[in-house]
């Protein structure tokens, strides 16, 4: 397994301020994600960040609102900018161990649980 | 990756056997099924995987039907820390592409 975790696990911010939000791996990984999980929600992907290049974003999410670092394979960043409170919601980084050759399992970290107000 | 289809919420006696259903109708042939849950503040957290045969862990099992349109989770002596909303996700196992789709999954409620 991967033991993931995430700073800081909560926080309240004033709209219009910035917050970065720390993911660290236990181990080296490939592939690192971020989620987004709005209050009663589901988890929707924000991006997929691999370690060298510059993140892929999902539709609906652009790197100017969430600009993600990825400076080594054990370690990411996810900046949720110029925060409103719709930007309200519980962000999960996870990670995929394909460099173990097993693709089957896919771990997450604890979340950030974010009210902007 | 094909669309899957769960009840919202399910109930369960404490130390009975939890199904949880899912449709996927429109699985390709190289779709697998997994399974994830997440507990109330938690991350989600695998818990089994298939392709077309029947699939069983320490946690629980996993039926897939004989066309793989549908399956089914099998918590078989569900406790009260097995209430979480369990999801269902359909996707192609591609090396390096581990991307997860979620949708709103069945909230299950064990009682006690």
């Amino acid at each position: 397994s991967a033991v993931i975790s995430q700073k800081p696990s909560r926080d309240i911010c004033q709209r219009g301020t910035s917050l970065t939000i720390q993911c660290q791996v236990d181990s080296q990984v490939t592939m690192m994600f971020w989620y987004r999980q709005q209050p009663g929600q589901s988890l929707t992907l924000i991006a997929t960040a691999n370690q060298g290049s510059e993140a892929t974003y999902e539709s609906g999410f652009v790197i100017d609102k969430f600009p993600i670092s990825r400076p080594n394979l054990t370690f990411s960043t996810l900046t949720v900018s110029n925060m409103s409170p719709e930007d309200s919601s519980i962000y999960l980084c996870s990670v995929s161990r394909s460099d173990r050759g097993n693709y089957n399992e896919q771990f997450f970290g604890p979340g950030t649980r974010l009210t902007v107000l | 990756d094909a669309k899957t289809t769960q009840p919202p919420s399910m109930d369960c006696a404490e130390g009975r056997a939890a199904n949880l259903p899912c449709n996927h109708s429109t699985i390709s042939g190289n779709e697998y099924v997994y399974w994830y849950r997440q507990i109330h503040s938690q991350g989600p957290q695998y818990i089994i995987h298939g392709l077309k045969n029947n699939e069983t862990n320490e946690m629980a099992s996993l039926i897939i039907t004989e066309d793989r349109k549908s399956s089914t989770l099998i918590l078989p002596h569900a406790t009260l820390r097995d209430t979480a909303v369990y999801y269902c996700i359909v996707r192609v196992a591609l090396q390096g592409a581990q991307k997860l789709v979620f949708g709103q999954g069945t909230r299950l409620t064990i009682n006690p």
